[in-house]
């Protein structure tokens, strides 16, 4: 069974600081993997996904992840931090479930604070 | 502007109800899921529909029921027999493999509270 591991629950950075966010899958195969952001009360957005080709994958507000195969990680990281970019943050791993259907497995969630 | 619409956004539920959240789509994407949030637990799969009038149970099904009579809904009903109902619930869809390659796009979710 495909499964996702943030082992942050909380990270803590100031702003203009660099950040990286981790996470972990195990999938048998080549994953598809995302990253979300979620503002509170409110559905989430996806920042970037990999499907295949390039390692590195660029998304919008800035960020990046890096798809590293050996360590079965995709590390989501972002140069310099705004106040803006406080919230939650899911990784996800997508996979085909019964009958070749597509199911999209969250981890539990990283709280991004940001101090001015 | 196409998208995913939930309603309602906040929900109050009595002890022993039936509640049914709404999940509309205007994507034209096959699939569609339903998620619930608790904190610090992430998104769990609740249920999820590829296609018109075929549904599979996720990883938390029980007293849970879900139907797909059209394409572009995909209603929730929670039931008497979930014993802690309050949380907050996401629907999202996506396009359904080989179509293409899509992410999962999600509604702004409803607030679900026992009183």
């Amino acid at each position: 069974a495909q499964s996702v591991t943030q082992p942050d629950i909380h990270i803590t950075v100031s702003e203009g600081a660099s950040l990286e966010l981790r996470c972990n899958y195990s999938y048998g195969a080549t994953p598809y993997l995302f990253w979300y952001v979620q503002s509170p009360g409110q559905g989430l957005q996806l920042l970037l996904k990999y499907f295949s080709g390039d390692t590195l994958v660029q998304g919008i507000k800035g960020f990046e992840a890096e798809f590293k195969r050996s360590q079965s990680s995709f590390n989501l990281r972002k140069p310099s931090v705004h106040w803006s970019d406080a919230a939650e943050y899911f990784c996800a791993v997508g996979g085909p479930g019964s009958g070749g259907s597509y199911i999209p497995t969250f981890g539990r969630g990283t709280s991004l604070i940001v101090h001015p | 502007d196409g998208g995913i619409t939930q309603s309602p956004k906040y929900l109050f539920r009595k002890e022993g109800q039936n509640v049914t959240l709404s999940c509309e789509q205007n994507l034209n994407h096959d699939a569609m899921y339903w998620y619930r949030q608790d904190p610090g637990q992430g998104l769990r799969l609740i249920y999820y529909s590829q296609i018109v009038n075929d549904f599979q149970k996720g990883d938390i099904a029980e007293g849970y029921s879900v139907s797909r009579e059209k394409k572009e809904s995909f209603p929730l009903t929670v039931t008497s027999a979930q014993k802690n109902p309050t949380a907050f619930y996401l629907c999202a869809s996506s396009d359904s493999l080989p179509a293409g390659h899509t992410e999962a796009f999600f509604g702004q979710g409803t607030r679900l509270t026992v009183v």
